[in-house]
């Protein structure tokens, strides 16, 4: 039972473009939400998150929106850079802290072409 | 910021034989690190949170005599894949948490890619 979805297995977006990468929950326990990026043969980097009392939460290029009643929440790229090009996973906790586990979802493969 | 080690990156090992990775926090103390592992165009999967100073914990499914986990200092984490089998091969992650300075979350290491023949 997946608990965190990413239906898209991979996108493609011309640089410069907005990237949306969509994610869905099943769990409505989660109160912490993650977006880590990943290039082949390394570990996820942290990219941003989102708690669960927030809809928005912006880091320059990179905005989170949650949507609670729907349990999806989508990772915005604006303008989108070939450097961007990585998998990008959408995780979830129980819980606030670093030291709560995290379920991950499948990823979703972003190509920017430029 | 934060930075987290494995070794080996890669290693090719015998159907049986029994293989180490480490991972180490470099530049704050982890008393818990979680491993990870991940097949080919999968998801990362939780295998067991290491605890310094007590028993892991494992993820329901993964043998915990299969992968041991010892937790020997506040930065360093070990899993040893015990008499492993092809079905073994994939790519382990750890994990720390960090919680200052903010973002408070997990560092990842660069993974280890076990290859058994």
């Amino acid at each position: 039972d997946q608990q965190v979805k990413q239906n898209s297995p991979s996108l493609s977006v011309q640089e410069g473009r907005i990237s949306i990468l969509n994610c869905d929950y099943t769990n409505s326990m989660f109160d912490y939400f993650l977006w880590y990026k990943k290039y082949p043969a390394e570990g996820p980097t942290f990219l941003i998150s989102i708690s669960s009392i927030k809809d928005k939460n912006e880091d320059g290029r990179f905005t989170v929106f949650l949507n609670k009643s729907a349990k999806h929440l989508s990772l915005h790229i604006v303008p989108s850079q070939p450097g961007d090009s990585a998998v990008y996973f959408c995780a979830a906790s129980v819980g606030r802290t670093s030291y709560d586990k995290v379920i991950f979802g499948p990823g979703t493969s972003l190509s920017v072409i430029p | 910021g934060a930075v987290v080690s494995q070794h080996p990156s890669r290693v090719i090992c015998k159907s049986g034989t029994s293989v180490k990775i480490e991972c180490r926090s470099l530049d704050f103390q982890a008393t818990t690190m979680f491993w990870y592992r991940q097949f080919p165009k999968q998801s990362l999967m939780l295998m067991a949170t290491s605890n310094e100073g007590s028993k892991a914990t494992y993820e329901q499914g993964v043998e915990k005599d299969k992968f041991l986990i010892n937790h020997a200092s506040l930065t360093l984490s070990t899993l040893t894949v015990t008499s492993a089998h092809p079905e073994d091969s994939s790519f382990y992650i750890c994990s720390a948490p960090r919680t200052s300075p903010p973002p408070e979350t997990q560092y990842f290491g660069p993974g280890t890619r076990l290859l058994v023949l």
